[in-house]
């Protein structure tokens, strides 16, 4: 099985600021990678589809990149409504896997 | 606008078999890519994909899990049942289900999701 590694598990940054939160495939997924935020006690929210595609009526602060084994997903200016966990999670044929999630707090 | 909503006992003993169903909206599962998911989130935990069904009957499980649950549709319903026998204390989650659409490959809407707990 592909296993996802989500880095970092937690994070505290400041209004303003940029954040990047990373995830690794143990084998190559090309694409298949997808971005979730989910707030406390809320249901995960989609935000990228595709490694790179921003969601219908994500704000554009939000963003993905990457293919094969490592992916980025970065925050270009931080909200203090951003305040959330992020998952990664792969998807293919057969399996649907989430990363370990981001926990996002501000400063 | 497309809903899902996940219903089921709050409470389930030791050695039971959970039955939660997944009642949606403004969307049907005999559309081509269509798909409806199950995920749980233990508390304080993440997320873990459970199972899935797809529009043509096409049903995908976690290999951890496989043997306990099962996952089916009623399409004139607008239904997906996902069973899961011999709950242990270790299953206490929430458990939220979500369309899954194959022209995104994600699950684009979720449930508000329902708490489970396994105890005596």
């Amino acid at each position: 099985d592909i296993q996802m590694t989500q880095s970092p598990s937690s994070l505290s940054a400041s209004v303003g600021d940029r954040v990047t939160i990373t995830c690794q495939a143990s084998q190559d997924i090309r694409k298949y990678l997808n971005w979730y935020q989910q707030k406390p006690g809320k249901a995960p929210n989609l935000l990228i589809y595709h490694a790179s595609n921003l969601e219908t009526g994500v704000p554009s602060r939000f963003s993905g990149s990457g293919s094969g084994t490592d992916f980025t997903f970065t925050i270009h200016s931080l909200q203090p409504e951003d305040i959330a966990t992020y998952y990664c999670q792969h998807y293919d044929n057969l399996l649907y896997t989430f990363g370990q999630g981001t926990k996002l707090e501000i400063k | 606008q497309i809903t899902l909503k996940e219903s089921g006992p709050p409470l389930v003993k030791p050695t039971q078999t959970l039955t939660l169903t997944c009642t949606f909206s403004a969307f049907s599962l005999s559309t081509n890519g269509v798909g409806v998911g199950w995920i749980r989130q233990p508390p304080g935990k993440a997320l873990e994909w459970l199972a899935l069904t797809y529009w043509d009957d096409d049903k995908r499980y976690s290999p951890s899990l496989k043997s306990r649950l099962t996952i089916t549709k009623d399409t004139s319903k607008n239904q997906v049942v996902l069973t899961m026998t011999n709950m242990e204390a270790v299953d206490t989650a929430t458990y939220y289900c979500a369309r899954w659409t194959s022209s995104l490959g994600a699950f684009d809407v979720w449930g508000q999701g329902t708490m489970v707990t396994v105890s005596s």
